[in-house]
């Protein structure tokens, strides 16, 4: 069973759709980091949200960490291209280990 | 200023070789993490060096896998003898302080053990 279930596995959409992709746990976090990573290349985090209900946003996209700090989502508004990439959402787990969940593996044509 | 360097880029093998991969962390930085990156798995973590010394090895998948830290610009991943299923690609990354800290991947290394 992971720890972090992120879904959907897979999305392909067109430049300029809105999409929202979701990590989702039974366990409760103090915070959870989102990384995106680009082929060929090492995950690079983006954001890392703390609080429950807290919302950060990166540009054109939306992170919030859900009330009850359990799942968290990611909302792209106007997708391009450069966008593309695997985003992995990650929690700190007992006291040394940063466990990461499989990935959303979003495509955005052009 | 550099990020962290992995070597090699692509390595391909025959099962029952050995395999060394090498990470330099980002200089001045006090933790290495070593994982691994599969479909199935996804990135798991194998190994967490704090000041050069071993913390959390429980992700090591078993007696073939050995990580070295001799120093704190190095580090080494040595899978003997190598086998098809640890066919992955294996990152380095590295924190200025330990693993609550931001981690820095390194480009990771494609392994193929045929």
């Amino acid at each position: 069973t992971q720890l972090l279930e992120q879904s959907p596995q897979f999305l392909s959409i067109q430049e300029g759709e809105n999409l929202t992709v979701y990590c989702n746990s039974s366990s409760v976090f103090s915070s959870l980091q989102w990384y995106r990573q680009e082929p060929g290349e090492g995950p690079v985090l983006l954001v890392t949200v703390v609080t429950g209900g807290e919302v950060k946003k990166l540009k054109r996209l939306t992170f919030q960490f859900g009330d009850a700090r359990k799942d968290s989502s990611l909302h792209i508004t106007a997708a391009q291209p450069g966008d593309t990439g695997l985003y992995l959402c990650a929690v700190i787990q007992g006291a040394q280990k940063l466990v990461f969940g499989q990935g959303t593996r979003l495509t955005i044509n052009p | 200023d550099a990020g962290v360097i992995q070597s090699p880029r692509h390595e391909v093998t025959e099962m029952g070789q050995e395999v060394t991969l090498r990470c330099k962390p980002i200089s001045g930085h006090n933790s290495l993490f070593w994982y691994r990156q599969t479909m199935m798995r996804g990135l798991e973590l194998l190994i967490y060096f704090n000041n050069n010394v071993p913390i959390d090895d429980s992700g090591m998948p078993e007696d073939r896998f050995s990580a070295k830290m001799p120093n704190a610009s190095f580090s080494t991943l040595k899978i003997q003898p190598s086998e098809p299923r640890d066919s992955a690609v294996y990152f380095c990354a590295s924190t200025r302080g330990d693993f609550r800290e931001t981690q820095y991947f390194g480009p990771g290394t494609r392994l193929l053990v045929l």
